[in-house]
């Protein structure tokens, strides 16, 4: 079956930076497009970044863009997120999610939590 | 960016009540949205794509219809298991966005 599971959230200072990962397993990685969505503690999901299958294109929400950067080894099947810049307002929970093929996000992580905290 | 306005912001209903969500486009997204369904604490389910289409394993008491700006997410006999907050979310281009969510509860 499907898998993600997320690591790398922790507690960072703001200004800092942060490498987020997940891992996936159950399907075929290298054929499948995926996502970056975050959820602020209370608040609703923000998109945050897109890869797609083959790693040749990425975009990004605009409150991320130029900060954050989503990258893909398909030899591992893990994704990534590097997370440059961080403001106390990017203070979330942090999902990846498996695209279906035309933006659907069909499986979802467990979740990792990254707070940004003086 | 597209804009989704979701409505209500919470709703309180009883067991087997039918419920209507609706979500509203900013501009035509044509059938692409989907809706979600987050339980406390757990991350988002699909319930339905493309406008209307059910996600296999979802129960049939879950629809949804609409398309170009207007779009609307039913539950058509509300059960004790439904108490969660519901997204909808479109795919028509980037950045991506979702609707501010609708938190059901029980009356």
């Amino acid at each position: 079956q499907v898998q993600l599971v997320e690591s790398g959230g922790s507690v960072v200072q703001p200004g800092r930076s942060l490498r987020l990962s997940c891992a996936a397993s159950g399907f075929i990685f290298s054929s499948y497009g995926m996502h970056w969505v975050r959820q602020a503690p209370g608040k609703g999901l923000e998109w945050v970044a897109v890869i797609w299958y083959d790693g040749s294109d990425q975009d990004y929400g605009d409150s991320v863009k130029g900060r954050f950067t989503i990258s893909r080894d398909n030899s591992k099947n893990t994704v990534y997120l590097e997370m440059n810049s961080l403001r106390v307002e990017d203070t979330a929970v942090y999902y990846c999610a498996k695209d279906r093929g035309t933006h659907i996000f069909d499986y979802w992580g467990q979740g990792t939590l990254v707070t940004v905290s003086s | 960016d597209i804009q989704m306005t979701q409505s209500p912001s919470s709703l309180s209903a009883s067991v087997g009540d039918r419920v209507t969500i609706t979500c509203q486009a900013s501009q035509d997204i044509s059938k692409y949205l989907n809706w979600y369904q987050q339980k406390p604490g757990k991350a988002p389910k699909l319930l339905i794509y493309d406008a209307s289409n059910l996600e296999t394993g979802v129960p049939s008491r879950f629809s949804g219809g609409g398309s170009g700006t207007d779009f609307t997410f039913t539950i058509s006999s509300l059960q004790p298991e439904d108490i969660a907050t519901y997204y909808c979310q479109h795919y028509d281009g980037f950045p991506i966005t979702f609707g501010r969510g609708t938190r059901l509860e029980i009356k």
